[in-house]
């Protein structure tokens, strides 16, 4: 069973960074592509970014909105993805959620239970 | 930029059919944009349904289907039963290689 679990969420001050991680547990991590989707309060989703496995070329794409602040990363060797997030807005306020991608389907396949990021001053 | 529109609700009686929409301000949506939906419940993670237009994810009832109507992708519940009362998202796949969700739909089943 594909178990993915977020952490690192919490207050942070705008202007601030925050690095949350996600820890793959069921599948083969090195070869999943993994996403971060995220969703305002009361709001609906947004897709923040999606990085490819290292299979194929490791490509890493990014929504306008977070491109230039966020960074994707990956540690196979640990099944962990990460989101480094820099330069906060009150704006990123969400719970974010990690996902695998269906490669070939472009579809966000499991979804972890999210991590609430608040920013706040 | 691209914007993703779906109604903002439906009310649907247990039992009958509802269909949602998932439209592209840019143009028309053809299963090239490999239209996907979601279903959420309250504090809830999203639950693939639908993915690559028409393919029910594993573990989906086969009330659930995914087709292009006209320009759109949509989204057909058959036979709607208390539990699909949700929001529901369609995410489309963008040839920039990145991915944009629509707006969401309420469904209400009463």
């Amino acid at each position: 069973e594909v178990q993915l679990v977020e952490s690192g969420g919490g207050l942070v001050n705008p202007g601030g960074s925050l690095r949350l991680s996600c820890e793959a547990s069921g599948l083969t991590f090195r070869d999943a592509w993994m996403s971060w989707v995220r969703q305002a309060p009361g709001k609906g989703l947004e897709w923040v970014g999606r990085f490819k496995s290292k299979g194929n070329q490791a490509t890493i794409d990014y929504a306008a909105p977070v491109k230039g602040r966020f960074t994707i990363s990956r540690d196979d060797s640990k099944n962990i993805l990460y989101l480094q997030m820099n330069s906060l807005k009150t704006e990123d306020t969400a719970v974010y959620y990690c996902t695998t991608v269906k490669a070939g389907a472009a579809c966000f396949d499991y979804w972890g239970q999210g991590t609430l990021v608040t920013v706040s001053s | 930029q691209t914007v993703v529109t779906q109604e903002p609700s439906f009310s649907v009686s247990p039992g009958g059919t509802v269909t949602l929409t998932c439209g592209l301000s840019s143009g028309p949506v053809s299963t090239n944009y490999y239209p996907s939906w979601y279903q959420q419940t309250p504090g809830q993670p999203p639950r693939t349904l639908i993915y690559s237009t028409n393919t029910r994810s594993s573990g989906v009832p086969d009330r659930f289907s995914g087709s292009i109507l006209g320009n759109k992708a949509a989204l057909t519940i058959t036979g709607a039963q208390a539990d699909d009362d949700s929001d529901y998202y369609c995410a489309l796949f963008m040839d920039s290689g990145t991915y944009v969700f629509g707006t969401g739909t309420k469904v209400t089943v009463l």
